[in-house]
This record gives structure tokens, sequence and C-alpha cells, in this order.
């Protein structure tokens, strides 16, 4: 079975800190995935990786960056927190196949100060 | 603009009864659509499924149905169960651009015993 881990269920930060959300896969899937979800806006696609130092924009990058030195870890950077970026952030992976499912972590919830 | 639907906020039925979840959305390059349900304290997890080439998939007592001229899926649980109440998500893609999904606003279902 699928495992994906969240380093942190919640979390708290001051506004401008910078902020590492970090995830990690056991099942050696090609892509990962960062979303955000929020009241009334479902999930958002922040940036997502195919492949170790790929990167790619989703919908919503802006204020956000991200970084897959190894395969199975994906980092989600906040390069200074502001109060709008307070969500539940999911990170995701699936396997390269063509409409592989994903399957989730449990999400961190971040608030900004 | 929100190119993924859910028009119901929140949905209660009895337990036994059928559960009826809608779904809307508005770009007719999406060819691949997908529910997932969601626990608090939980990631999503992968529900059912349904390619644009078909109009029904089913799987015990998830049936997924697509209108691809109204651009209308719905989700029907039968019978429903008081451990069917969760958040429910419907996401849309295009094929080959593989996990990268739009998710809808999501439906809140209870089923009272």
């Amino acid at each position: 079975d699928v495992k994906v881990t969240q380093s942190s269920r919640y979390l708290v930060k001051r506004t401008g800190e910078k902020v590492f959300l970090e995830c990690v896969q056991d099942m050696d899937h090609e892509n990962m995935f960062w979303y955000r979800q929020d009241p009334g806006l479902g999930l958002r696609l922040i940036y997502f990786s195919y492949d170790v130092k790929m990167k790619e924009k989703g919908d919503i990058p802006e204020g956000y960056s991200v970084s897959r030195e190894k395969k199975e870890r994906f980092s989600l950077i906040l390069e200074s927190a502001s109060t709008n970026q307070t969500s539940m952030y999911l990170c995701a992976t699936n396997h390269g196949f063509l409409n592989s499912p994903l399957h989730f972590g449990n999400g961190t919830r971040l608030t900004v100060t | 603009d929100q190119q993924v639907k859910q028009n119901s906020p929140s949905l209660s039925v009895q337990e036994g009864r059928i559960s009826i979840l809608n779904c809307d959305y508005t770009n007719s390059m999406f060819d691949y659509f997908l529910w997932y349900k969601k626990y608090p304290a939980e990631g999503p997890t992968f529900l059912i499924s349904i390619s644009s080439i078909k109009d029904k998939n089913e799987d015990g007592r998830f049936t997924v149905f697509l209108n691809k001229s109204a651009k209308h899926l719905s989700l029907h649980i039968v019978p429903s169960q008081p451990g069917d109440s969760a958040v429910y998500f419907c996401a849309a893609s295009v094929t080959g651009n593989t996990g990268k999904l739009i998710f809808g606003q999501g439906t809140t279902l209870q089923v009272k015993p």
C-alpha cells in the first residue's frame, strides 16, 4: 500500500518566515504534487514534478517554490510566508502511466500569523 | 474561474437510500474524471473514475455517470451507509496530464442511521 508521509500535521509560522513542508513517499512513484485545499475552492495545484530535479508550475505557484533532490522526497517552500498562505497543504504521488490515480498524504495545516 | 463546479456544498440522506452527488465542468478538453472521498484529518482517497469514451462506470455501490453534451457527471451511492459520510470531490483532467487535476469545491455527504 502506498504511503505518503507529510512531516508535520500542524504548523504555525509568522509572516515573513521561510517555511519548508516535506513529503516522502515509499512506493517509487515517478510523479509528485503539491496541492492546497481551501474552503469553497477545493484543491488547487501549486507545483509538481515528474522526475528528480524536475519541477513545473501548477495553477497557483506564486509565493512558492519546490525542491526534488531525491525521487522519494518533494519539498514545498514558502519563501516569505504571508497570511493568505494559511491553508491545508496536501502532497500527492502517482505512477507515470496514463491516468494513474493520485495517492495523498494526510496534509499539513499551516497557519501564518 | 471555476472549471469544475459542485454546486451543492452539502447533502444529507438516510441510511439505505441513494446518494447522488453532482458535478459540472466547463472545459470541453477534459476527458477523464475522478471522484475522491475525504474524511476529516485524512488526505483524499481515490474512489472511482470514468473516461469520456464511456457514459457509466460502476464499482460495487458506487456508479459514476457522465453526460458529455451537458458537461455533467454524477456519483451515485446505493445503498448509502453511515461510513460514507465524508467530503466528496469531483476532479477532471486532460488525458496525458496525469496528476494535474482540476477539483471541484467538494460536497459534504452525511448519511444518517
